[in-house]
């Protein structure tokens, strides 16, 4: 199994650009986190998403941040406009949602610096 | 709501010392309690668990176990090493729900030859 994939694992932008991560959760996953992390904040959970639908995304922090899972194999993360304030590490994780104490699987994430 | 509470850091111990890392939660009924791992420049990882209380979680020579009446759940290791140096995360999540984790703020720990 090739784990949780995210690309680009870098990205440096101009501040006003739209950036967009992207996500492959864990094949037969059924729950997929956004997080992003930052020294000042530390890791804080953005939205989640169970069975391709989001079910709680008031860790979002403004308009300018949307997610999407079109199926059950992808997923994205959209800024737009970036500012210099969303530089962090953004990662996706993916778990089975079964009874009670299920691992999530962290990507290796994505790095986002907004210049 | 939950909440998690860890020792504040930076660890700074010595190759073979004994660690304890702290953790505590606040949560309604009977979560389930995990500490991730993040090794330099990668994502989390589980390093172990425990679903009800009194269970002990171990891996790689950590151990950590679910106390309700304390509501703990501290991780300790008896010999260190150097590749442990990394940020130990506490965490926590309700049963029943979507299995949405808390963590606590995370605690970087340097061990030193």
């Amino acid at each position: 199994d090739a784990g949780v994939i995210q690309s680009p694992r870098h990205e440096v932008t101009e501040m006003g650009q739209e950036v967009t991560l992207r996500c492959k959760p864990i094949s037969g996953h059924n729950s997929l986190f956004w997080y992003r992390q930052t020294m000042m904040r530390g890791l804080e959970l953005l939205i989640y998403f169970n069975n391709n639908v989001p079910i709680d995304d008031s860790g979002m922090p403004e308009d300018r941040f949307s997610a999407k899972m079109p199926n059950a194999s992808f997923s994205t993360l959209k800024i737009q406009p970036s500012e210099p304030r969303d530089s962090a590490v953004y990662f996706c994780a993916s778990s089975l949602r079964l009874a009670g104490g299920n691992e999530q699987f962290f990507g290796p994430g994505t790095r986002l610096t907004v210049l | 709501g939950n909440s998690v509470t860890q020792m504040e850091g930076p660890v700074t111990l010595s190759e073979e010392a004994f660690l304890t890392i702290n953790c505590t939660y606040t949560a309604t009924g009977y979560p389930s309690l995990f500490w991730y791992v993040q090794y330099p420049g990668e994502g989390l990882q589980l390093l172990l668990k425990a679903t009800k209380a009194d269970d002990k979680g171990s891996n790689k020579g950590f151990e950590a176990t679910y106390r309700k009446e304390t509501t703990s759940f501290h991780l300790e290791k008896g010999s260190v090493q150097v590749s442990d140096s990394a940020v130990y995360f506490c965490a926590l999540s309700e049963k029943g729900g979507y299995e949405k984790l808390t963590f606590g703020t995370g605690t970087r720990l340097t061990i030193i030859p």
